[in-house]
């Protein structure tokens, strides 16, 4: 079952744009975090943010974080076509026993 | 420099065949996971370990088999018993809380 679900699936922009990318999750987590993707490669990690946490910056990018809502959002300021890869979200449950589940990603595409 | 290896980057098997991928890393942790990536999706957890000597099946275990004799090690073992096991497969590991440390990944195709 995917615990993450990400919004939009794809995302087209200029250069210099901010783009924002959206999560969802249905239960309770200790924390989320997002990765980055680049074609045909492993993922690297972006950001993680605890459950107790409900902002969190690193260089242009900004991650929020609603438990209420179950949901996250990752925006990326002043985008470069360096930016242009698929983000996927993973959530650990609480008590998941050190189980991290991911969504199906927004692939992201900076034009120049 | 402290990383995971996945090995071989390409796979080719004949239907019918088992087929072992390798999974080591020298960041000294704990946990090592195996997902599965098709085509324009996510990734799926098949399984993942704690500790040596223990490991817990994921989402989409059935077909697929691991071992942990090892702290370093955690291969993947994709049976014939697995429908449709041509995918990238991706290993990663990680300490308690922290992020997941991916190797590059292995495409297998069964033909």
């Amino acid at each position: 079952s995917q615990q993450g679900e990400e919004d939009p699936q794809a995302l087209s922009i200029q250069e210099g744009e901010n783009a924002t990318m959206n999560c969802s999750y249905k239960t309770s987590i200790n924390n989320l975090q997002w990765y980055r993707q680049n074609s045909g490669r492993g993922l690297v990690h972006l950001i993680l943010i605890r459950s107790n946490e409900r902002e969190k910056h690193s260089g242009r990018l900004r991650v929020t974080l609603d438990t209420s809502k179950k949901s996250s959002s990752l925006l990326i300021t002043a985008s470069r076509a360096a930016d242009t890869a698929s983000y996927f979200c993973a959530t650990e449950e609480s008590g998941g026993y050190n189980k991290l589940i991911f969504g199906a990603g927004t692939r992201l595409a900076v034009h120049p | 420099d402290g990383g995971i290896t996945q090995s071989p980057k390409y796979l080719f098997r004949k239907e019918g065949q088992n087929v072992t991928l390798s999974c080591e890393q020298n960041l000294n942790h704990d946990a090592m996971y195996w997902y599965r990536q098709d085509p324009g999706q996510g990734l799926r957890l098949i399984y993942y370990s704690q500790i040596v000597n223990d490991f817990q099946k994921g989402d989409i275990a059935e077909g697929y088999s691991v071992s942990r004799e090892k702290k370093e090690s955690f291969p993947l073992t994709v049976t014939s018993a697995q429908k449709n096991p041509t995918a990238f497969y991706l290993c990663a590991s990680r300490t308690d809380n922290s992020p997941l440390h991916f190797g590059n990944g292995t495409r297998l195709t069964v033909t």
